[in-house]
């Protein structure tokens, strides 16, 4: 059975940086094609892509997110971690891990529950 | 970037009807487009992926067609439990997996 699950606070406030830890299990980041992405939506919006890491460590930024972005792994312990620096009221939302894995597509087709971060002082 | 629209924004359908939404890219991504579906609260769960291949799991009145710039997404026989949002999502360009904004699927 295949888990993820987000962990981090709940509320930073602006300017901050914020550390997010996708705990995973059920596969291996040590596995060919296999990968750990980062999804966020704002309340009320639509889904937006932020990073991506394989296991082979490449990693893939949102062009626009990726001066605040970095995304590390560290497989003995099946976890990923996003660190999101500069934090501002828009980046309200609650934040997603997710498998990714390719098959004539790459896709997310395992989803942790998601965490929501609010941004305030 | 490669820019994806989806229509409607929003349909109201009553249980037992067809519906389809529809994908654009802005420019061709051969079949690179996977359908998610998302109700309130909860995290998105797969259904098509590489623009036609069910997952596992997913019933089969789900299904989904189209390559190069427009998709669709089908629901033969709409169940109680299909009224979601539904998001497409290209991974043709990478580095940036682009979602659509969302169709939401109403009861009528």
């Amino acid at each position: 059975q295949i888990t993820l699950k987000e962990s981090g606070p709940t509320l930073v406030k602006p300017t901050q940086t914020l550390t997010l830890t996708c705990s995973f299990s059920g596969f291996s980041l040590n596995t060919s094609g296999v990968g750990v992405g980062w999804i966020r939506q704002p309340p009320g919006k639509a889904l937006e892509w932020l990073a991506l890491i394989y296991w082979d460590d490449d990693k893939r930024y949102s062009p626009s997110l990726k001066t605040n972005l970095t995304i590390t792994k560290d497989t003995s312990k099946n976890q990923v971690v996003l660190t999101m620096t500069n934090m501002d009221p828009v980046d309200t939302a609650t934040y997603y891990c997710a498998r990714a894995t390719y098959s004539g597509s790459e896709y997310f087709d395992y989803w942790g529950q998601g965490t929501l971060v609010t941004v305030s002082s | 970037d490669i820019q994806m629209t989806q229509s409607p924004s929003s349909l109201s359908a009553s249980v037992g009807d067809r519906v389809s939404i529809t994908c654009r890219a802005s420019q061709s991504i051969s079949s690179y487009l996977n359908w998610y579906q998302q109700k309130p609260g909860k995290a998105p769960k797969l259904l098509i992926y590489a623009a036609s291949s069910l997952q596992s799991g997913v019933p089969s009145r789900f299904s989904g067609s189209g390559s190069g710039t427009d998709f669709t997404l089908t629901i033969s026989s709409l169940q109680p439990e299909d009224f979601a949002t539904y998001y497409c999502q290209q991974s043709y360009s990478t580095p940036l997996y682009t979602f659509g904004q969302g169709t939401r699927l109403e009861i009528k």
